[in-house]
């Protein structure tokens, strides 16, 4: 059983579309995070959400709590967004995360 | 900044061998953690310490052992290297006065023939 579950697993889209990738978590949380890993590289903490929407340039992150889900937006694609991304969720107890599998995203110039 | 640093970016080495991999944070962190990342299966997790000399096992700890000796420094340890522990390594840290973010290092390519 994954507690926590990203779709998209792969995703590929033209240079300037709009992206969405979303999260689903079954346990109660403290925080989501939205990760980016680009290929060969360690992976880097884009986003931290307790409630409602952060916003960091052409990247949008939103979590709804009741409804355990999280979204992860990425306005005017670019090349330079080929990533993997890994939302993470840290449950109200414990000091452990809890990782999707990941969504692999490819943007075509 | 925060930095996890990882001693090995890519190690070649031969079954039954014993490995060691050493993560280091800068940020007086409580909590470190190793994980290994497999194409399909996420980060899944190895052994954690919340504390100097402390240690718990994750998900997957069998094969693997780890050292916590100093706050700073966690090192993952492979008794007798297996083909089925070739993977991408992971080492992270949180600390209790950073909230909830987590800090990861570059990551070890590890291969074992």
């Amino acid at each position: 059983k994954n507690e926590v579950e990203q779709s998209p697993q792969n995703l590929t889209a033209q240079e300037g579309e709009f992206i969405t990738i979303n999260c689903s978590y079954s346990v109660g949380i403290s925080a989501l995070h939205w990760l980016q890993q680009h290929p060969g590289g360690g992976i880097v903490s884009l986003f931290m959400l307790s409630s409602g929407k952060k916003k960091h340039g052409r990247l949008i992150a939103t979590i709804n709590i009741q409804e355990k889900h999280s979204s992860l937006h990425i306005t005017a694609s670019h090349p330079r967004d080929s990533a993997v991304y890994i939302c993470a969720v840290l449950p109200n107890t414990g000091n452990q995360f809890y990782f999707g599998t990941g969504t692999s995203l490819t943007v075509i110039p | 900044d925060v930095k996890v640093t990882q001693s090995s970016r890519y190690l070649v080495k031969r079954t039954g061998e014993k490995v060691f991999l050493e993560c280091v944070q800068d940020m007086d962190h409580e909590n470190m953690f190793w994980y290994r990342q497999d194409p399909g299966l996420g980060l899944r997790l190895i052994y954690f310490s919340y504390d100097v000399k402390m240690k718990e096992k994750g998900d997957i700890p069998e094969g693997y052992s780890v050292s916590r000796e100093k706050k700073e420094r966690f090192s993952l340890i492979l008794e007798s290297a297996s083909t089925n522990q070739t993977s991408m390594y992971l080492c992270a840290s949180r600390g209790q006065h950073s909230g909830n973010t987590i800090y990861f290092g570059e990551g070890s390519w590890l291969t074992v023939v």
